[in-house]
């Protein structure tokens, strides 16, 4: 079975800094990739994926995550933080076996931009 | 996104007394989740439903049972609440049949058992 690890529980920055919110996966086989955010006392939206293709995937917001199949992992990058970045971090895999459709994922990485 | 919502969003209960909580979509999606969140543990899977009357136990499902009677109602039932369960437990849904596996989240509900 799938496992997910977070390398780090909280990260603090300085607004404007970049950041690197790392994620390891522990199989090789062909995966999905994902990470998500929450916000304070809300659920999780997803953030980006990857399914397939480019390794490197964006969001609307200026995030980036590279699939690195090689090394098993799937870091969320920004070049440059904002207050509103403030939030938690969820990276989760798919989990293909069994035929079951389900994900695993980190205990999260707590972004807190400070001014 | 889908429109999931989960009642109560709050509840305040007793050791020992039963709860259910519930969890309602809209978009026809075939797979229904139950995780709780917990401080320094993440999202843990509960229990799922793969479709009506089909589910599954998750990595934590001792103490839970689930229930799936429709499409778009998956609850989660704790026959007899204990201070552990105290939790924020989050439903969520796929579409299934070969998509991408993408998570749809709920608002939670934050239980307290005292």
């Amino acid at each position: 079975a799938q496992s997910v690890t977070q390398l780090d529980s909280q990260v603090p920055v300085f607004e404007e800094a970049p950041v690197e919110l790392r994620c390891n996966y522990s199989s090789s086989v062909s995966v999905y990739l994902f990470w998500y955010v929450q916000y304070p006392n809300q659920g999780l939206q997803l953030l980006l994926k990857y399914l397939s293709g480019s390794t490197l995937v964006e969001s609307i917001n200026g995030f980036e995550a590279e699939f690195n199949k090689s090394q098993t992992s799937f870091h969320l990058r920004k070049p440059s933080v904002h207050i509103s970045d403030t939030a938690e971090y969820f990276c989760a895999v798919s989990d293909r076996q069994g035929g079951s459709e389900k994900l695993v994922f980190g205990k999260g990485t707590k972004l807190t931009v400070n001014p | 996104d889908a429109g999931i919502t989960q009642s109560p969003r709050h509840k305040v209960t007793e050791t020992g007394t039963p709860v259910t909580l519930r969890c309602h979509q809209t978009e026809n999606h075939r797979y229904m989740y139950w995780y709780r969140q917990d401080p320094g543990h993440g999202l843990r899977l509960i229990h799922y439903s793969y479709g009506v009357k089909d589910t599954d136990k998750g990595e934590v499902s001792d103490g839970y049972s689930v229930s799936r009677s429709k499409t778009e109602d998956f609850l989660l039932t704790l026959e007899s609440a204990t201070s552990s369960q105290t939790s924020v437990y989050f439903c969520a849904t796929t579409l299934g049949s070969g998509g991408s596996y993408e998570q749809y989240f709920g608002p939670g509900t934050r239980l307290t058992v005292t």
